[in-house]
């Protein structure tokens, strides 16, 4: 079995301030990992994924998690926010137990204050 | 753009009644991801394709039906729909059967059963 707990559901940031979007999952076996992003009226952008390589994930728009396999987490995190990273971000796992069938976070809602 | 395209974008329709959504897959790309969208239920798996063989079924309704054709798109098939059907239907795809690959999102079609 697998899922995955996005400790948040909603993130208020203040533009130029740190991201961080929190993930723990569980999987029986090696999982990969996705977050992803959905804009407004939009579909999902893949923003970077861990498939068992390096733990620090790096993706588009300076974007990065880090997989922690003692702590079974995959934050996000972003240095600084930007009031495009106004969104809703969701944190996926998948494993090969599973046939590789993506399994979803709820989701967190990031707002960016000015 | 992912590549993917859905149509249509907006369905409005009646308890009862049967829709079709339809999805072009990326050029190249053999698998088509099904998803269902909603807010009671999140984002949640509902049938994968693999060059137009049933590969893995989620939690899809019996009132439900997919198919994907020779030229690799795909339709999804909702009979009898229901209000609680309502949602944001997401297709993906991702060039092999299985493993950690990308699964590309289309931008969704909106389902709205009144």
């Amino acid at each position: 079995a697998q899922s995955v707990t996005q400790l948040d559901s909603h993130v208020s940031v203040s533009e130029g301030t740190p991201v961080l979007l929190r993930c723990n999952y569980s999987s029986s076996y090696s999982p990969s990992l996705f977050w992803y992003v959905q804009h407004p009226n939009k579909g999902l952008q893949l923003l970077l994924k861990y498939t068992s390589a390096a733990t620090l994930v790096k993706g588009i728009n300076g974007f990065e998690a880090e997989f922690k396999k003692s702590e079974t987490s995959f934050h996000l995190t972003k240095p600084s926010a930007h009031m495009s990273d106004a969104a809703e971000y969701f944190c996926v796992v998948s494993a090969y137990l599973n046939d590789y069938k993506l399994s979803f976070g709820a989701g967190t809602t990031v707002t960016v204050r000015a | 753009d992912s590549g993917v395209t859905q149509t249509p974008k907006h369905l409005i329709t009646a308890t009862g009644q049967r829709v079709t959504l339809r999805c072009s897959p990326r050029s190249g790309d053999l698998s088509v991801y099904w998803y269902q969208q909603s807010l009671d239920q999140g984002l949640q798996f509902l049938i994968q394709y693999y060059n137009g063989e049933e590969r893995a079924k989620g939690n899809i309704l019996e009132r439900f039906s997919a198919q994907q054709f020779p030229d690799l798109h795909s339709e999804l098939n909702l009979s009898s729909l229901e209000l609680g059907d309502s949602a944001l239907y997401f297709c993906a795809s991702s060039p092999v059967a299985g493993g950690p690959d990308t699964q590309y999102f289309g931008p969704g079609t909106r389902l709205t059963v009144l």
